[in-house]
């Protein structure tokens, strides 16, 4: 079955630095690869997915992601980081079951 | 409709009561998905409908789970007999297709507490 491994419990990052959000995965087949990002009391708000095509992928807010086949990476950055950028974050993978596997997530703290 | 819709947002229930989760995914979305989130913790796969096929059931953790899905819409979770362990919240998402080549959608989920 389909892993995601994503390393960092937390990320602290100051605010207008780079952020960087560490996702490795593990798939029998293509992957199909996604960043949702989700915010105190709510649910989980699409960010940006790696079908095919492109291996730099753009999305929403400003973020960005990179596949990287020969490392089963899907990063998530952004250029610079907003305060309100400080959330938790999971990077998933669909295999050939159809299971959408996330991983634990990561806390992104973004300090003013 | 325009989003996932849950109902109810919130619930507070008394260990051993059976608790009823439901989950409205947007209009034409043939795939639907459960997953479970307790606090701290990743998202754990429950269970996912085709249509109103569920051919994966692995993922729901014992017999007082289960699911089911009408006319190709409304889904409902429930849990029977509900012990503390079960309090999470409960996360349903929706998509065009299944492996997620439109995207998953996602409710804001139903927050379940056993008291």
């Amino acid at each position: 079955a389909q892993s995601v491994a994503q390393p960092e419990d937390q990320v602290n990052v100051a605010e207008g630095n780079p952020l960087t959000v560490k996702c490795t995965y593990s798939v029998s087949g293509n992957p199909y690869l996604f960043w949702y990002v989700q915010y105190p009391n709510r649910g989980l708000q699409f960010l940006l997915k790696y079908i095919t095509g492109d291996n730099l992928v753009k999305g929403s807010y400003g973020f960005e992601a990179e596949f990287n086949k020969s490392q089963t990476s899907f990063h998530l950055k952004k250029p610079s980081a907003l305060v309100s950028d400080s959330a938790l974050y999971f990077c998933a993978v669909t295999g050939w079951d159809n299971r959408l596997a996330f991983g634990k997530g990561n806390q992104v703290v973004v300090i003013p | 409709g325009a989003g996932v819709s849950q109902s109810p947002s919130n619930k507070v229930t008394e260990k051993g009561k059976d608790v009823e989760l439901r989950c409205d995914p947007i209009s034409g979305h043939t795939a639907l998905y459960w997953y479970r989130q307790s606090l701290g913790q990743g998202l754990e796969f429950l269970i996912y409908f085709q249509g109103n096929s569920a051919p994966d059931k692995s993922g729901l953790p014992s017999d007082r789970f289960s699911a089911e899905r009408t006319g190709g819409s409304v889904s409902t979770l429930t849990i029977q007999r509900t012990q503390q362990e079960d309090s999470a919240v409960y996360l349903c998402a929706s998509s065009l297709s299944l492996q997620g080549t439109y995207g998953y959608t996602f409710g804001s989920g139903t927050r379940l507490t056993v008291v």
